[in-house]
């Protein structure tokens, strides 16, 4: 297993364009988490999924924003008529499941989002 | 909304210097602390999780402590080197929510 990946790394797009970016997560885990990072900023909780519920999302996630994991494997997140508000990084991370604060999030690489 | 707070916002230090960086949440409901260092252009990892009052983490000049009743964590490091350059980033869980909320990170620059 070589980690978290995420596709694409980049993605360069015009206002009002959708995109969507994909993370695998590690085969073993069965949380995901997507977070937004802009300058200056911490990652910013969006939204996360427990196998293929999606169990929490953020109230600051405009209904633009949808995520899946359809067979609690790898997830996708969708952004619909993308604004210049949503440049920013990307980041997927996963887990193991349970009750343990002990199970640290691995990340992956970022897609990285710029609106025009 | 939980606020996860960190300070300083950034820190310049020479090589060799000493440092420590705060790391403040809410003191009601914890489960548990984490501490990730971000490296420009790679992932964040982890460096330490924290889940007991009291607990003091180490790993080579970096080490961690966790005040769970007064809603702060230390990140010491010893002897800074360059490589030490990065964010450091704390996050935290409570015991009703499953997602784990970030501070918006230190970012530590090392002069040589």
């Amino acid at each position: 297993d070589t980690g978290v990946s995420q596709d694409p790394r980049h993605k360069i797009t015009k206002r009002g364009q959708n995109v969507t970016f994909r993370c695998d997560p590690i085969s073993e885990h069965n949380r995901l988490y997507w977070y937004r990072q802009t300058l200056g900023q911490g990652p910013e909780f969006l939204t996360y999924f427990q196998n293929e519920a999606q169990l929490e999302k953020s109230r600051l996630l405009s209904d633009r924003f949808s995520a899946e994991r359809p067979k609690g494997s790898f997830s996708t997140l969708e952004i619909q008529r993308t604004e210049q508000g949503d440049s920013a990084m990307y980041l997927c991370a996963s887990s193991l499941g349970g009750r343990s604060g002990a199970n640290v999030l691995t990340f992956g690489a970022g897609s990285r989002l710029t609106v025009l | 909304i939980l606020n996860v707070e960190q300070s300083p916002q950034s820190l310049h230090v020479q090589e060799g210097d000493s440092t420590n960086f705060t790391c403040s949440f809410p003191s009601s409901n914890f489960y548990a602390l984490h501490w990730y260092r971000w490296e420009t252009a790679k992932s964040p990892e982890a460096l330490f999780v924290m889940t007991l009052n009291g607990d003091e983490k180490k790993k080579g000049r970096i080490s961690a402590t966790l005040n769970t009743k007064e809603g702060y964590s230390y990140l010491y490091i010893k002897g800074s080197q360059p490589e030490d350059s990065a964010t450091y980033l704390c996050a935290f869980r409570d015991y009703n929510n499953n997602d784990m909320r970030f501070g918006a990170g230190t970012r530590l620059t090392v002069k040589p």
